[in-house]
């Protein structure tokens, strides 16, 4: 599984409220990413970083920041979340380093905007 | 702009069976593809990575053909397990400094 683990796992919160999803490898991987997953519309990049405070959009960004201030960590904040944030959110790194290898995910976290 | 699909969207079969999932990509010149496994409620675990170079990649009853110039890959899976049953998905890369785009994925449901 690569050491990657995500928190939370699950949750539920209101319209309008700040939400930050944690993101956490063990094994200081260059390359991280952010994805929401839903149906109909398969995997989709959020935004993705490739090293401290080096970060960029990938195609769904509108209503999310990130932050990478360790190697570790790669955090993911709705600022004010909406019903359309609803979604399955996984992180993902890649193993050797570039966007041209293996991509291995975390275990995703169910947000649910009421 | 790169667009990745997968038919069929859902796919039942008899325990023992030989089975092929597609993959189709509008733009042939890519990086690499790579197929991915998703059980429910999970993450997505790698199966394998063809590199554009290659025509094809093995990992036990799995084996992954590419081929560019039609735009397509196949997911063979030899003797097929009630354990196999999830949703395969399969991915593209433009360049190797490009972002992974992916299909929307084939669930597989495999019967005792």
């Amino acid at each position: 599984d690569a050491g990657i683990t995500q928190s939370p796992r699950h949750k539920v919160t209101e319209t309008g409220t700040p939400v930050t999803l944690r993101c956490h490898q063990t094994e200081n991987h260059r390359y991280m990413y952010w994805y929401r997953q839903d149906p109909g519309h398969g995997l989709r990049l959020i935004h993705y970083s490739y090293g401290v405070k080096d970060t960029d959009k990938g195609e769904v960004s509108d209503g999310y920041s990130v932050s990478r201030s360790k190697t570790e960590d790669f955090l993911l904040t709705l600022e004010s979340a909406t019903s359309s944030q609803t979604s399955v959110y996984f992180c993902a790194i890649s193993l050797a380093g570039g966007h041209g290898d293996t991509q291995y995910f975390g275990p995703g976290t169910r947000l649910t905007v009421l | 702009k790169q667009e990745v699909t997968q038919i069929p969207a859902a796919l039942s079969v008899p325990e023992g069976e030989n089975l092929v999932l597609n993959c189709s990509f509008t733009d042939s010149a890519i990086y690499n593809l790579q197929w991915f496994r998703q059980d429910p409620g999970k993450g997505l675990t790698s199966l394998l990575l063809i590199q554009s170079s290659q025509r094809e990649q093995t990992s036990g009853r799995l084996n992954a053909s590419l081929d560019k110039s039609s735009g397509r890959s196949t997911l063979y899976i030899a003797a097929s397990q009630p354990g196999d049953s999830a949703t395969y998905l399969c991915a593209v890369r433009k360049t190797s400094y490009d972002k992974v785009i992916f299909g929307p994925g084939t669930s597989l449901s495999v019967i005792p």
